[in-house]
C-alpha cells in the first residue's frame, strides 16, 4: 500500500507570512507527484506536475521542488495573502499505469 | 461553461435504495475517474475508465456500478445503499491516462447521505 504523507495537518499564518509544508511518498519506481489547491465548496484545482528529481515550479507567489531520490516535495507561498487559504493535496504515482494516491492534505488559513 | 459537471450536488437517501450521480465533461478528454473522499478526508480512485474502457477499478464492492455510455459521461450506479457509502463521490478527468505531466480536472463533487 502506497503512503503518502503531507504535513503539517493544518497552519495557521499571518497575511505576508510565507510558509512551506512538505509531502512525503515512496522513494522507489516514482513516475510523478502532483500538487492540488482546494478550496472550500470548490472542487480540487491542479497547481504542479512534476516528474524530475529536482524538478522546480513557480505560479505567482506559490512555489514547489521535487526530491525523488529522498521522497519529499515541499510547497512555498511567499507573502501569504488570505484568498490562499485552502487545502494543498499532494498526489503520487509510481507508474503510468496506476492512479494517483492523495494524501490527506494541509489545510492553510490565511488570517488578514 | 463548467468544464466537470456532476448531478446532484446533494443526494439523501435511505439504506437499501438504489441511485446514481452523473458526470460529465466538455473538455475533449478521453480519461474519466471517480474518487471516494472518504471520512478521513482521503481521496481515493473508485474507477478510471479511458474512451469508455475501464482501466482501474479498486477494489470496490460490486454494488458500485460505474457506465460509460461515450467519452464525455462517467456516470456511478449504487446498488443498495449502506450506511457506510455516505460520503463524497467526485469525478475527475484527464486528457488522456498514461502520461506522467497530465493533471486532473475535478468535478464539484456530490455528497452522498444515507439514512
Amino acid at each position: 500500500i502506497l503512503n503518502v504523507e503531507q504535513s503539517p495537518q493544518s497552519l495557521h499564518v499571518q497575511e505576508g507570512d510565507s510558509t512551506n509544508f512538505t509531502c512525503s511518498f515512496p522513494s522507489s519506481n516514482f513516475y510523478a507527484l502532483h500538487w492540488y489547491r482546494w478550496e472550500t465548496a470548490k472542487s480540487p484545482e491542479a497547481l504542479f506536475v512534476m516528474t524530475l528529481n529536482g524538478d522546480e515550479k513557480k505560479k505567482g507567489q506559490i512555489s514547489a521542488t521535487l526530491n525523488t531520490k529522498e521522497g519529499y516535495s515541499y510547497l512555498y507561498i511567499k507573502g501569504s495573502q488570505p484568498e490562499d487559504s485552502a487545502t494543498y493535496l499532494c498526489a503520487f504515482r509510481n507508474s503510468g499505469n496506476t492512479p494517483l494516491v492523495f494524501g490527506k492534505g494541509t489545510r492553510l488559513s490565511v488570517i488578514a | 461553461d463548467t468544464a466537470v459537471s456532476q448531478t446532484p450536488k446533494y443526494l439523501v437517501t435511505q439504506m437499501g435504495n438504489d441511485k446514481s450521480i452523473k458526470c460529465e465533461q466538455n473538455l475533449g478528454h478521453d480519461t474519466m475517474y471517480w474518487y471516494k473522499q472518504d471520512s478521513k478526508k482521503f481521496l481515493k480512485i473508485m474507477f478510471s475508465y479511458n474512451n469508455k474502457e475501464l482501466i482501474i477499478n479498486e477494489t470496490v464492492p460490486n454494488r458500485f456500478s460505474p457506465k460509460s455510455p461515450d467519452k464525455a459521461h462517467l456516470n456511478l450506479h449504487i446498488n443498495s445503499l449502506e450506511l457506510g457509502d455516505s460520503a463524497v463521490y467526485f469525478c475527475a478527468s484527464s486528457l488522456f491516462a498514461g502520461g506522467p505531466l497530465v493533471e486532473q480536472f475535478f468535478g464539484p463533487g456530490t455528497r452522498l447521505t444515507v439514512l
